[in-house]
């Protein structure tokens, strides 16, 4: 059972645009949730994180927006950069922000074309 | 920042052989870590939660018998797999909190396994 689904598995956005990375989650009581970037052949790396009794989070060229009503968040990245090419994953945990499992969606592959 | 060294970054090894991974907390201590386990173009999908000083906890559907960890001091949990077959064939990362705020999870730079 998959909690936490990313329902496109491959993203290609032209640089400058804004990339917008989907996420869905099934399991209401999830009260935290994060983004990692990750390369091949590497572990993933944070990016962003909100906490569900927000709707918005900001870092730079990041947003996290999260819809509870919805069991939904997204990422947007403004401008994409080629360098943001990697998979991204979303991951939800019960803990409100302390340290508790991570459960990771299936990742979505971004691609910034030049 | 807090760093987190796993090793082997790759391994090959025979089927029925067993294979040790190992994931070392550099600048902190870490009394609980993380394993994962990654199929390609899958999640990550978490298999233990390895306890300092104590026994680790497995996911649902993870043979304790073929995964053992061992968390032998705050700055080290090992991973064996134990007569590995090809079906083991994964890339395994490891994770550890430097803190107590979640978004500081620190994740390794994986291994990736296959067996022959």
């Amino acid at each position: 059972d998959q909690q936490v689904k990313q329902n496109s598995p491959s993203l290609s956005v032209q640089e400058g645009r804004i990339s917008i990375l989907n996420c869905d989650y099934t399991n209401s009581m999830f009260d935290y949730f994060l983004w990692y970037k990750k390369y091949p052949a590497e572990g993933p790396t944070f990016l962003i994180s909100i906490s569900s009794i927000k709707d918005k989070n900001e870092d730079g060229r990041f947003t996290v927006f999260l819809n509870k009503s919805a069991k939904h968040l997204s990422l947007h990245i403004v401008p994409s950069q080629p360098g943001d090419s990697a998979v991204y994953f979303c991951a939800a945990s019960l803990g409100g922000g302390t340290a508790s499992k991570l459960t990771f969606g299936t990742g979505t592959r971004l691609q910034v074309t030049l | 920042g807090a760093v987190v060294s796993q090793h082997p970054s790759w391994v090959i090894c025979k089927s029925g052989t067993s294979v040790k991974i190992e994931c070392r907390s550099l600048d902190f201590q870490a009394t609980t870590m993380f394993w994962y386990r990654q199929f390609p173009k899958q999640s990550l999908m978490l298999m233990a939660t390895s306890n300092e000083g104590s026994k680790a906890t497995y996911e649902q559907g993870v043979e304790k018998d073929k995964f053992l960890i061992n968390h032998a001091s705050l700055t080290l949990s090992t991973l064996t797999v134990t007569s590995a077959h090809p079906e083991d064939s994964s890339f395994y990362i490891c994770s550890a909190l430097p803190g107590r705020r979640i978004y500081g999870y620190t994740f390794g730079s994986g291994t990736r396994l296959t067996v022959v």
